[in-house]
Order: structure tokens, then C-alpha cells, then sequence
């Protein structure tokens, strides 16, 4: 019964693969989101999508793409990955009147 | 531009100490403020919120300080337990359901 799932937890490709990110939620939230968060601990969003809509996309480099076939989704999708890429994403949703985000427990993605 | 960050890195007390983490933000703007605590291979979760309306918010075992003349955020944890041991970032909104995070504090609890 986990609020928001993120698959894989892991995940260790080469440089210039393609990989896939999904994430669910189940608390009927209108918005879910991606964030990033580096070796250093900081935390910064990706991208945000309101029921579908992308609503936020935070200069990411086009080889990220999210897409979410329908509010209770949203997958990130990386072309050509770059050692740079590899950092731990993490999936969140929340309702549309607040703030009151719920986190996924994080991919951690490592490229070599 | 926005950004919101901590003074201290690491911050180490003993089991039963009060805790102090302390956070600076620069957006004037932002109007909604929340810590959150990330354990070791884990999601951050959401521990006490605060509008700007407020200067104080209390909940269990932890207190939320606003002031906004210097623009700076603290969260007080009392009795702080090896439990409590983790990240700790504040947040800042910034509109269009969008958070800000600062750059984390670890706090380490010794028993």
C-alpha cells in the first residue's frame, strides 16, 4: 500500500543507453513531480504535471522526458546518458490546494 | 534569483539536547515554508509547515520559527532522539505548486 512507488530503486547502465524511470501514486493526488538530488544532498525539480499537463519543466536537458499517460503516473524517460546524470531521482505527488508533497523512496541511478 | 540555505552543514548533539536547524531564504516573495527530514536511502518526509502569516508554529516535539524581516527559518526539535538522526532541508514556495529546497543539514544524535 505504498503511497508513491518508484521503479527501479536502482538502476547502473553505461553512458549512452537509454533507461526509463516509472513512478505511481495512489492518493488521488492531482500533481506529481521529479526531482534530482545530487551528491551533495541538494534537491532540485524537474518537472511537474498536473493531471497529464506538464506544468513546470525546469531548463532540463531534452534527452529527459517525462511523460504521464494519466494523473496517477508519471514516467521519466532519459536518452544518451551522461555520467552527469547520475544522481538519485526521486518521484512526488501532491494535491492540487497544497503543498503537502509525498515522496517516492528515490532511484538511485548510477552511469558508468 | 530564489534560493533558500542553511548555515550549519552537520549539526551534533546529545540524545535529550533541544536541536536548533537554521535556514536562510531570499525570495521575499515566498509566502509558504516546510522542513522535511530525509533518512538514509529514503524520501524526504514532511515534519511542520508554515505560512507567512505566522511567525510560529508548534507540533509534536517540533516548533517552526518564521521571521521575515531577516528572512529566516528555523526548526527546534526538543529532546531530540537517536531517531531524529537524519537530513533535514527546508523548503520555500515559489508558486505553480513548486518547492525550493534548501541545501540539507544532517543532524547526528548521540546517545
Amino acid at each position: 500500500d505504498t503511497a508513491v512507488s518508484q521503479t527501479p530503486k536502482y538502476l547502473v547502465t553505461q553512458m549512452g543507453n537509454d533507461k526509463s524511470i516509472k513512478c505511481e501514486q495512489n492518493l488521488g493526488h492531482d500533481t506529481m513531480y521529479w526531482y534530482k538530488q545530487d551528491s551533495k544532498k541538494f534537491l532540485k525539480i524537474m518537472f511537474s504535471y498536473n493531471n497529464k499537463e506538464l506544468i513546470i519543466n525546469e531548463t532540463v536537458p531534452n534527452r529527459f522526458s517525462p511523460k504521464s499517460p494519466d494523473k496517477a503516473h508519471l514516467n521519466l524517460h532519459i536518452n544518451s546518458l551522461e555520467l552527469g546524470d547520475s544522481a538519485v531521482y526521486f518521484c512526488a505527488s501532491s494535491p492540487l490546494s497544497n503543498y503537502g508533497y509525498t515522496f517516492g523512496s528515490g532511484t538511485r541511478l548510477t552511469v558508468v | 534569483g530564489e534560493s533558500v540555505g542553511l548555515h550549519l552543514p552537520t549539526l551534533s548533539v546529545q540524545e535529550g539536547d533541544n536541536s536548533i536547524i537554521n535556514c536562510a531564504y531570499s525570495n521575499s516573495a515566498s509566502d509558504y515554508f516546510i522542513w522535511y527530514k530525509q533518512e538514509s536511502g529514503k524520501g524526504p518526509q514532511f515534519i511542520i509547515d508554515i505560512r507567512s502569516n505566522m511567525d510560529k508554529r508548534q507540533g509534536q516535539r517540533v516548533t517552526v520559527l518564521l521571521n521575515k524581516t531577516v528572512k529566516h527559518l528555523s526548526l527546534q526539535i526538543a529532546a531530540t532522539q537517536p531517531g531524529d538522526s537524519a537530513v533535514y532541508f527546508c523548503a520555500e514556495s515559489s508558486g505553480f505548486q513548486k518547492l525550493v529546497f534548501g541545501t540539507g543539514t544532517r543532524l547526528l544524535v548521540s546517545p
